[in-house]
């Protein structure tokens, strides 16, 4: 079975600073996706970025780029530069690409909140 | 493009009353699927449908019921409402192997 871990309840960073959010994940299957999306105090979700398991380069979208170690089963996201409106919660994902069905939805880990601190 | 619209966005039922909350989107993904999001669980599968007439069940089904009589619309129906079903409710689309699931705005239910 496929399983998201984000081992990081809630983090603060200073403004300006980069931070990174960890993510490890365990499947079996060779072709998968792994996602990332933010969710503010507003409650929708908001996609960042996507990893495909073949993808030679790490995945990079503005100030938010996904370190994808894939032998370590890692897809961590690291946002920049932190603004006040980076405080959210935020969920990494993962979707098996090869099959339909069920396990053609996303997975989710339980999320990481990170407040940024003025 | 609305994307994936949901409505209503906030609910309160009482315990044992039945409802519909609705999802609809206007971009013809094939996809579509209805997740729970409770507190310190992030979001998990209810029910999902690979297109038209096609449905199953996900990760928590049971209470809920869905149909997909066309490729827009995928409502998730409440038969008879349990204090454990207070929850916010996503919507989300997608093609079969899309690189992005958009979701919806969310509905919050409280059952009461």
């Amino acid at each position: 079975a496929q399983k998201i871990t984000q081992t990081q309840p809630g983090m603060f960073v200073q403004e300006k600073e980069a931070v990174t959010l960890d993510c490890t994940y365990d499947t079996s299957d060779q072709s998968y996706g792994l996602f990332w999306y933010k969710q503010p105090s507003s409650g929708e979700m908001i996609f960042l970025i996507y990893q495909g398991s073949y993808d030679e380069q790490n995945a990079t979208e503005g100030r938010y780029s996904l370190n994808f170690q894939k032998a370590r089963k890692s897809a961590n996201l690291v946002i920049s530069a932190s603004q006040l409106g980076d405080s959210a919660m935020y969920f990494c994902a993962m979707r098996l690409m090869n099959y339909g069905g069920s396990q053609g939805n996303l997975i989710f880990g339980k999320g990481t909140k990170l407040s940024v601190k003025p | 493009n609305a994307g994936v619209t949901q409505t209503p966005k906030f609910q309160v039922l009482k315990t044992g009353q039945s409802m519909t909350l609705q999802c609809a989107q206007d971009m013809n993904h094939e996809y579509m699927s209805w997740y729970r999001q409770d507190p310190g669980m992030g979001l998990r599968l209810i029910h999902y449908s690979v297109g038209a007439g096609i449905t199953d069940q996900g990760e928590v089904p049971n209470g809920y019921n869905v149909s997909r009589s066309t490729t827009e619309d995928f409502p998730l129906r409440l038969l008879s409402a349990a204090p454990s079903q207070t929850s916010v409710y996503f919507c989300a689309s997608s093609y079969p192997q899309g690189k992005t699931q958009y979701f919806g705005p969310g509905t919050r239910l409280t059952v009461l």
